[in-house]
């Protein structure tokens, strides 16, 4: 079965660092783009970062520049997000997501069941 | 980036047809063919409903078409059915320095 499954979420102090993993199953996901996308409560869908399929590539969202390092692990077949400086704003579900074609047509075609960060003191 | 701008909620009732608008600049919506929508149910990942503007990947009904038009891309939905209550967003590759990809702030539709 084709799918994507993240874990790493959970309750960090704000300053505090995260690292979310997304797990494929079913496709090679050097083969193709991949990015991670959040979802605040109650609030609508947000780009966070992306990788290219080829040369891997990294594409981020200024809001997260400096803080969030995307990464891949074609050995395992996994997707990383370093979350480092994390804000109480940082607060969502992450979903891992993978694109039907590469940049700059960013179609997510396949989503995890996302992962909840919270970021609280 | 402001997001893509989109109406908070429209409703309709089973059978009608409903229409929900995303607008956006020239620099994303405007500038590229590169649209898509996603339908989402609470505490449900997104589902891409389509892409490249107006396409449907294989197994969306064709009750859903999708058209641009300048800055502003619609997503209409006929012969609505109960199972079509959800939230959408729209979706389009930015040429902004900030980001790649703008996403809309989310439709909620209601079915009566």
């Amino acid at each position: 079965e084709v799918q994507v499954l993240e874990s790493g979420g959970g309750l960090v102090q704000p300053g505090g660092s995260l690292r979310l993993s997304c797990a494929a199953s079913g496709f090679t996901i050097s083969n193709y783009a991949m990015s991670w996308v959040l979802q605040a409560p109650g609030k609508g869908l947000e780009w966070v970062s992306g990788v290219g399929s080829s040369g891997g590539y990294t594409y981020n969202a200024d809001s997260v520049k400096g803080r969030f390092t995307i990464s891949r692990d074609d050995s395992k077949n996994t997707l990383y997000l370093q979350m480092n400086s994390l804000r109480v704003e940082d607060t969502a579900v992450y979903y891992c997501a993978k694109s039907k074609a590469g940049r700059p047509r960013w179609y997510f075609d396949l989503w995890g069941r996302g992962t909840l960060v919270t970021v609280s003191s | 980036q402001s997001a893509l701008t989109q109406p908070a909620s429209v409703s309709g009732s089973p059978g009608q047809s409903i229409t929900i608008s995303c607008t956006g600049t020239a620099g994303d919506v405007g500038g590229y063919n590169f649209v898509s929508w996603y339908q989402q149910y609470p505490g449900k990942a997104p589902k891409l409903m389509i892409y490249d503007v107006s396409n449907r990947p294989s197994g969306v009904s064709n009750r859903f078409s999708a058209s641009k038009s300048g800055n502003t891309a619609s997503l209409t939905i006929s012969g609505l059915q109960a199972e079509d209550e959800a939230d959408y967003y729209c979706s389009s590759y930015t040429s902004s320095s900030t980001l790649d990809v703008v996403f809309g702030g989310g439709t909620k539709l209601t079915v009566l």
